[in-house]
């Protein structure tokens, strides 16, 4: 089971709106409607932002929402703050073993 | 609140083996599905290893399959990772995450802090 593929990096101005794509295949992200996605500021452990595709855990900013279409998933961040500067991981349920399969992430830099 | 505290990590020569322990407080924790997610330094994440609530089902990444096996306790509210034949390219941080659901997805709602494994003769 390969990777999830996202972009390397991406960067935005404060206030503006960027957007992380993850593209998996028909066997994950395509069949399933578990996709997540995780914020990973240096030194910590990652948080849950976005799960089951485009729900927001309690307490997560509503800047934050996410989004399927066939085999790609996307998460968009509104009104960039400099606190949303953190790598970002997608995460796919992929069925049968492996069960799930991650993204090599993104690094998020807010200008 | 809840807290996952993982340990057992620690220096190790290749080919030999280490048992990782999580314990959970703060949750019903059979109520839950378990995983096992590891990070190499300046890497990115990669799923290790999941379990159902009732370890009815069981998943490994292919990279360790044959070699790892995860357990739980429930009545002692405890995962574990037992990693035999361990090789330079298992070195990472490995976190015990908790499931939103019963059954392994992706959606891991808390994380401990992790424990440092290091594989070097």
């Amino acid at each position: 089971q390969s990777a999830l593929t996202q972009p390397a990096s991406v960067s935005g101005s404060p206030g503006q709106s960027i957007t992380i794509s993850c593209t998996g295949t028909s066997s994950d992200v395509g069949s399933y409607n578990l996709v997540s996605w995780y914020q990973q500021h240096p030194g910590k452990a990652p948080k849950l932002m976005i799960y089951e595709g485009s729900k927001r855990p309690s307490g997560v900013s509503n800047r934050f929402s996410g989004s399927k279409s066939g085999n790609t998933a996307s998460l968009t961040i509104s009104g960039l703050q400099a606190e949303d500067e953190a790598d970002y991981y997608c995460c796919s349920y992929a069925g049968s073993s492996p069960h799930v399969v991650f993204g090599g992430g993104t690094k998020l830099t807010v200008l | 609140e809840v807290q996952l505290v993982e340990s057992g990590g620690g220096l190790v020569q290749p080919g030999r083996s280490l048992r990782l322990s999580c314990a959970a407080s703060g949750f019903t924790f059979d109520d839950y599905a378990m995983h096992w997610v590891r990070q190499a330094p300046g890497k990115g994440l990669e799923w290790v290893s999941g379990i159902s609530w009732n370890s009815g089902s069981i998943g490994y990444a292919d990279s360790v399959k044959g070699r790892f096996t995860i357990s739980r306790d429930n009545a002692k509210n405890s995962l574990y990772l037992q990693m035999n034949s361990l090789r330079a390219e298992d070195t990472a941080l490995y976190y015990c995450a908790k499931d939103k659901h019963l059954s392994t997805s992706c959606h891991f709602d808390y994380w401990g802090q992790g424990t440092l494994v290091t594989v070097s003769s």
